[in-house]
C-alpha cells in the first residue's frame, strides 16, 4: 500500500534554533515530493516540492528539504526557526505511475517555535 | 494567498441532507481535485477533474460526486449525508500538461458539520 509517514506528532524548538520535520514515504515508481504548511482555519500552503534533480529542494520562506531516495525520506529543515514558522506541516507524495496527480498525505506534524 | 477560492466557508447540515460546495480554480489552472480533511487527519483525496471529466478517484462512496464547468470551476456533491462526513473539505487547482499534474495550490476550504 502506498503511504507517508510523519514520525512525530509534534517538534518543538526554540526561535533561532535549527529545525526538521520528519518524512518517509512507501509509493511506487519515482514519486513526487511536496510540503505544505497549514495555519489554523486555512487551507494548505504549498512550500516546496522535489522531482528530479538536485537532492536539496529550497522553497519559501527559507525552508528546504532533502530527498534521499536509499532511505526513502524528504526531511523539512530550516536553518533558524522563527515564532512565525509555528503551524502544521504536511508531507505528500504523487505516485510516479498513473497521471491522476493524486497526493497521498501524512498525517501532519505540528511545529511549535517558543520564543 | 493561492487565487483558488471556496464556498460557502461554514456549512451545518443533518444527516440524510444533500450539499454541494463550489470551487473556482486559479486563472491558467484546468483541473480541479478535491480533498477530504478529518479533524487531526491529513487530506484524502477523493477525485480529481479534467476536462469536465473525472480523472481518478479515492477511496469515497458514490454518494461523492462532481462537476466541472468549461471555466474549471467545480462542485462537490454529497448526498445522504453521515456523521462521519463532517470535515474540512479542501479544493485544489492545478495545470495539467502533457498528462502531467503540476503543483496543486489549495483553497481555504469549506468546513461541514453533519448533526
Amino acid at each position: 500500500a502506498q503511504s507517508v509517514a510523519q514520525p512525530e506528532d509534534q517538534v518543538n524548538v526554540a526561535e533561532g534554533n535549527p529545525l526538521t520535520v520528519k518524512c518517509t514515504y512507501s509509493v511506487s515508481g519515482n514519486p513526487y515530493l511536496f510540503w505544505y504548511v497549514q495555519y489554523p482555519n486555512r487551507g494548505l500552503q504549498f512550500l516546496l516540492k522535489y522531482i528530479t534533480g538536485d537532492n536539496l529542494v529550497k522553497g519559501s520562506y527559507g525552508f528546504e528539504a532533502e530527498f534521499n531516495k536509499s532511505q526513502t525520506s524528504f526531511h523539512l529543515k530550516k536553518p533558524s526557526a522563527l515564532v512565525s514558522d509555528s503551524a502544521l506541516y504536511f508531507c505528500a507524495v504523487r505516485p510516479g505511475s498513473g497521471n491522476t496527480g493524486k497526493l497521498i498525505f501524512g498525517q501532519g506534524t505540528t511545529l511549535q517555535v517558543k520564543p | 494567498e493561492t487565487g483558488v477560492t471556496q464556498s460557502p466557508t461554514h456549512l451545518i447540515k443533518t444527516r440524510g441532507q444533500q450539499v454541494t460546495l463550489r470551487c473556482s480554480s486559479q486563472s491558467g489552472h484546468n483541473t480541479v481535485s478535491w480533498y477530504q480533511q478529518a479533524l487531526g487527519q491529513g487530506p484524502q483525496f477523493i477525485f480529481q477533474y479534467y476536462r469536465e471529466e473525472e480523472n481518478g478517484r479515492g477511496n469515497f462512496p458514490p454518494r461523492f460526486s462532481g462537476l466541472q464547468f468549461p471555466n474549471y470551476s467545480s462542485e462537490l456533491n454529497v448526498n445522504a449525508l453521515e456523521l462521519d462526513d463532517s470535515a474540512l473539505y479542501l479544493c485544489a487547482s492545478s495545470v495539467r500538461l502533457a498528462g502531467l499534474t503540476d503543483t496543486q495550490y489549495f483553497g481555504p476550504g469549506t468546513r461541514l458539520t453533519v448533526l
